[in-house]
């Protein structure tokens, strides 16, 4: 079965700072990965997708992610943190089942 | 506007009572979700659908089911409610399950038993 670790529970960075969290899989295929973000009381929101091709992606709001296979990992960055960007987010894998399954999250603090 | 609408959006509940969390979506798609969230736990999957009359099980589905008579709804009941139920509810869609096509999240429904 496949599954997602994130290693970062709780990430703190200061505004302007560059962010990457961290994101590893295990599947034994080729994985559809996700990247969502969940601001405070809303619902999840996609940020960027990789299923094939180039391994760099471009998201929203300005955040990137690599696709590594021979680590499987997946991590998301952006180089200049705003306030804005304090959330929480999750890294998803999806299987040939077509379910998600869910990293446990890291949620982002930002300090001016 | 399109989207996902989840009701009620938080309810207290006493143990042993029966309760339905309604999903909607009005963007036709063919598979929906049902998640739950806990501290520390991300989202696990409860129950699926990846068309209309068809459902399966997730993750954690025991203590809950589901329907789908239809496109645009999926509730999801909890017979006998346990404290244990208490957590925040999310349904999401998605097009055709296959592809790449990401899943859709509603705003959630924070359920607590008491």
């Amino acid at each position: 079965a496949q599954s997602v670790t994130q290693p970062d529970i709780h990430i703190t960075v200061s505004e302007g700072a560059s962010l990457e969290l961290r994101c590893n899989y295990s599947y034994g295929a080729t994985p559809y990965l996700f990247w969502y973000v969940q601001s405070p009381g809303q619902g999840l929101q996609l940020l960027l997708k990789y299923f094939s091709g180039d391994t760099l992606v471009q998201g929203i709001k300005g955040f990137e992610a690599e696709f590594k296979r021979s680590q499987s990992s997946f991590n998301l960055r952006k180089p200049s943190v705003h306030w804005s960007d304090a959330a929480e987010y999750f890294c998803a894998v999806r299987s040939n089942d077509y379910k998600l399954s869910f990293g446990a999250g890291t949620t982002v603090t930002v300090r001016a | 506007i399109a989207g996902i609408t989840q009701a009620p959006t938080s309810q207290i509940l006493a143990a042993g009572r029966r309760m339905t969390l309604r999903c909607t979506q009005d963007m036709r798609h063919n598979a929906m979700y049902w998640y739950r969230q806990d501290l520390g736990l991300g989202l696990r999957l409860i129950h699926y659908s990846n068309t209309a009359g068809t459902t399966g099980k997730g993750e954690v589905p025991d203590g809950y089911s589901v329907s789908r008579a239809n496109t645009d709804d999926f509730p999801l009941t909890l017979a006998s409610a346990v404290p244990s139920q208490t957590s925040v509810y999310f349904c999401a869609s998605s097009r055709p399950p296959q592809g790449s096509y990401e899943q859709y999240f509603g705003p959630g429904t924070r359920l607590t038993v008491t």
